[in-house]
C-alpha cells in the first residue's frame, strides 16, 4: 500500500521559505511510471497544482508559482520537496504531497502551512 | 489555464436519491477529466479517471460521463457516505487545473 506523509514546519513568517518533505512508502521516487506533486487547498483559490517532478530530474512548475518554487527529490532517503520562497498570506492552506502527474493517488494527509509574523 | 466550473455548488439530497454533478471546461479535454471526493478534515480521493475508469474499492454506484467540455459524475443511490465534496479535476494540459467543487449535503 503506498502511503505518503508531508512534515515540515505549520508557521512560517512573511517573506521567508517555505519548506515541505513528502516522505514516500510502498513506492520508489525513482519509479518510472509516476511524477510526484505538490498541491495546496486555500479557502480562496481552492485545489491548485504548485508543480511536480520526475526522478530523473526533470519539473513542472505551475506558471503562478514558477518564479518562487523547487521541487527536488532525495533518492537515497525516498523523499521529495517543496520549497516555496518569498511567502505571504496567501500561501496560508493545506499542503499535499501526492503521486501522480496527471490524476494524483495517492494523496498524504496534509499539513498545515500558516504563514504569519 | 484551463478553466472548470462546477454546478451545481452545492445540493441537499436524501439517502437513495440519484445526484448528477456537471463539470464544464473553458475547451476540449477529449477524455481527460477525472473526479475526487473529500470529506472534511480529509485528503481528496481518486474516484474515476480518464472520464468513467472507476477506480479500485470505488462503489459501482459512482459513475463518470461526458467528452469534450462536458462531464458528468452520478451516483445513482447516495449512501451516507457519500455526503461530501466532489472536485473535478483536468489533466490536458499543464498546468493541471481542479473545479471550485460541489458540496452535497443530507437534506
Amino acid at each position: 500500500q503506498v502511503q505518503l506523509q508531508e512534515s515540515g514546519p505549520g508557521l512560517v513568517k512573511p517573506s521567508e521559505t517555505l519548506s515541505l518533505t513528502c516522505s514516500v512508502s510502498g513506492d520508489s521516487v525513482t519509479s518510472p511510471d509516476y511524477r510526484w506533486s505538490w498541491i495546496r487547498q486555500t479557502p480562496e483559490k481552492g485545489l491548485e497544482c504548485i508543480g511536480n517532478m520526475y526522478y530523473r530530474g526533470s519539473t513542472v512548475y505551475s506558471p503562478s508559482f514558477k518564479s518562487r518554487v523547487t521541487i527536488s527529490v532525495d533518492v537515497s532517503k525516498n523523499t521529495f520537496s517543496l520549497k516555496l520562497n518569498s511567502v505571504t498570506a496567501a500561501d496560508t492552506g493545506v499542503y499535499y504531497c501526492v503521486r501522480g502527474g496527471e490524476w494524483f493517488d495517492p494523496w498524504g494527509q496534509g499539513i498545515l502551512v500558516t504563514v504569519s509574523s | 489555464d484551463i478553466q472548470l466550473t462546477q454546478s451545481p455548488s452545492f445540493l441537499s439530497a436524501s439517502v437513495g436519491d440519484r445526484v448528477t454533478i456537471a463539470c464544464r471546461a473553458s475547451q476540449g479535454l477529449s477524455t481527460n477529466l477525472a473526479w475526487y471526493q473529500q470529506k472534511p478534515g480529509k485528503a481528496p480521493q481518486l474516484l474515476i479517471s480518464s472520464v468513467s475508469i472507476l477506480q479500485s474499492g470505488v462503489p459501482s454506484r459512482f459513475s463518470g460521463t461526458g467528452s469534450g467540455t462536458e462531464f458528468t459524475l452520478t451516483i445513482t443511490s447516495l449512501q451516507p457516505e457519500d455526503f461530501a465534496t466532489y472536485y473535478c479535476q483536468q489533466f490536458y494540459n499543464d498546468p493541471r487545473t481542479f473545479g471550485p467543487g460541489t458540496q452535497v449535503d443530507i437534506k
